[in-house]
């Protein structure tokens, strides 16, 4: 079945450091990908998405391409906050036809340390 | 532009008891969508209104249930209540659907049964 796969965390990092937090899915369409970002006691936010293959979504200096070869969705950030500290998750979407279906992965926490 | 609120924020029960969530959306958004969170099983979808009608259901046993009014508000209601059910509850709201991807949290209803 369809589903997304992320890396076990908690990913702790030094303030400025690089980050990449790998996402695999697995789909039988054509997927559009998210990354969302839950911030200690809150809701998720939708950080990025990607509707087809070999887009790039970024935002807040955050970002991921969209990979159909390797069915990938990696999230990466140059330098890293200590206000970046949240839980990541990566989702898939199969579109319309699917209702909804939004499947999410476990989750990726980010610790970083000043 | 009012976020999605959800009340109560924070509730305790006991087992048996039954709660009701209530969850306002973004005004506009017709679809209101339910997620359990906790720390083994993550994110994990209960189920999806959109204008009165529940299009789609997690695989959760029937003490889970829901419902959508006219004004979108949407409630969720779980019934004979068991320590397991101790989580956080999300709602999300979206303009097209969860299929979109493009959800749009609150910040939770955090259930503690004892």
């Amino acid at each position: 079945g369809d589903s997304v796969t992320q890396m076990e965390g908690p990913v702790t990092l030094s303030e400025e450091a690089f980050l990449t937090i790998n996402c695999t899915y697995t789909a039988t369409g054509y997927p559009s990908l998210f990354w969302y970002v839950q911030y200690p006691g809150e809701g998720l936010q939708l950080l990025l998405k990607a509707t087809k293959a070999d887009d790039k979504g970024s935002n807040k200096g955050f970002e991921a391409t969209y990979r159909k070869e390797t069915t990938s969705f990696h999230l990466e950030k140059g330098s890293v906050q200590v206000s970046d500290s949240a839980v990541y998750f990566c989702a898939l979407s199969l579109g319309s036809g699917n209702t909804g279906k939004l499947i999410f992965g476990q989750g990726t926490t980010l610790q970083v340390k000043p | 532009k009012a976020g999605v609120t959800q009340t109560p924020r924070y509730l305790i029960k006991t087992r048996g008891q039954q709660v009701t969530l209530s969850c306002s959306p973004i005004s506009g958004h017709r679809s209101v969508s339910w997620y359990q969170q906790t720390p083994g099983q993550g994110l994990q979808f209960l189920f999806e209104y959109f204008s009165e009608t529940q299009r789609n259901k997690g695989n959760f046993p029937g003490r889970f249930s829901g419902r959508q009014f006219s004004n979108s508000r949407s409630e969720m209601n779980v019934s004979t209540l068991e320590l397991g059910d101790s989580a956080l509850y999300l709602c999300a709201s979206s303009l097209g659907g969860v299929e979109t991807g493009e959800l749009f949290f609150g910040e939770g209803s955090r259930l503690t049964v004892l």
